[in-house]
């Protein structure tokens, strides 16, 4: 089974500070994203990688930034942490580029920023 | 992009049969998810359709009609466990060829006894 792992369930974080979240897959995926979800929007694409130090921007990358150094981890980071970062954060992996595999996620960070 | 459109709450009685549609407007449709996510968990693959019809995978069916946008998952049987959030999610051929899939906001389904 793919086991996608995400460093922290719960974070809490102070206004103005980087923050940084972590996720690690183990079934060699090429594709891994960042997505935020929140109550009443649902899932929205941050970030994803094709490969590593590939990164492409999703549909609300602003106030964020990614790095892809190894091909099993995916950082997000929150360059400056506001308060309306406060979020549920699910990172995930699929294999191929243009695949039709489905994605697999982790359980999340609930991150609060203060 | 794709306006995917999901009805935001759901009720059923357990052993009963729900059905959770999903409509889309895309202009280069290529494949539908359903996943299932339990409060507080990751969301779990449950079907993907690309040609229209039906597919079935024990007590969930997934079914699919491109001409008309729109998707269902249909629930048999229910379950307690079956309570969760049904998400689905649309692959676009016109997301930069990514072919990343674009999610509804979910149906959250309440099963009770």
């Amino acid at each position: 089974d793919v086991k996608v792992t995400q460093s922290s369930r719960y974070l809490v974080k102070r206004t103005g500070e980087k923050v940084f979240l972590e996720c690690v897959q183990d079934m060699d995926h090429e594709n891994m994203f960042w997505y935020r979800q929140d109550p009443g929007l649902g899932l929205r694409l941050i970030y994803f990688s094709y490969d590593v130090k590939m990164k492409e921007k999703g549909d609300i990358p602003e106030g964020y930034s990614v790095s892809r150094e190894k091909k099993e981890r995916f950082s997000l980071i929150l360059e400056s942490a506001s308060t309306n970062q406060t979020s549920m954060y699910l990172c995930g992996s699929r294999e191929g580029v243009n695949s039709n595999q489905p994605q697999h996620f982790g359980d999340g960070t609930r991150l609060s920023i203060l | 992009g794709q306006n995917i459109d999901q009805p935001t709450e759901m009720t059923a009685t357990e052993g009963a049969i729900v059905q959770i549609n999903c409509t889309y407007q895309t202009s280069g449709f290529n494949g539908l998810f359903w996943y299932q996510q339990h409060a507080g968990e990751a969301p779990t693959f449950l079907s993907y359709n690309v040609l229209d019809g039906l597919e079935e995978k024990g007590r969930f069916s997934s079914f699919l009609s491109r001409s008309k946008g729109y998707s269902y998952l249909l629930l048999k049987e229910l379950q307690m466990k079956d309570s969760a959030s049904y998400l689905c999610a649309v692959r676009d051929t016109a997301s930069g060829g990514s072919y990343i899939p674009t999610f509804g906001r979910g149906t959250s389904l309440i099963v009770h006894p």
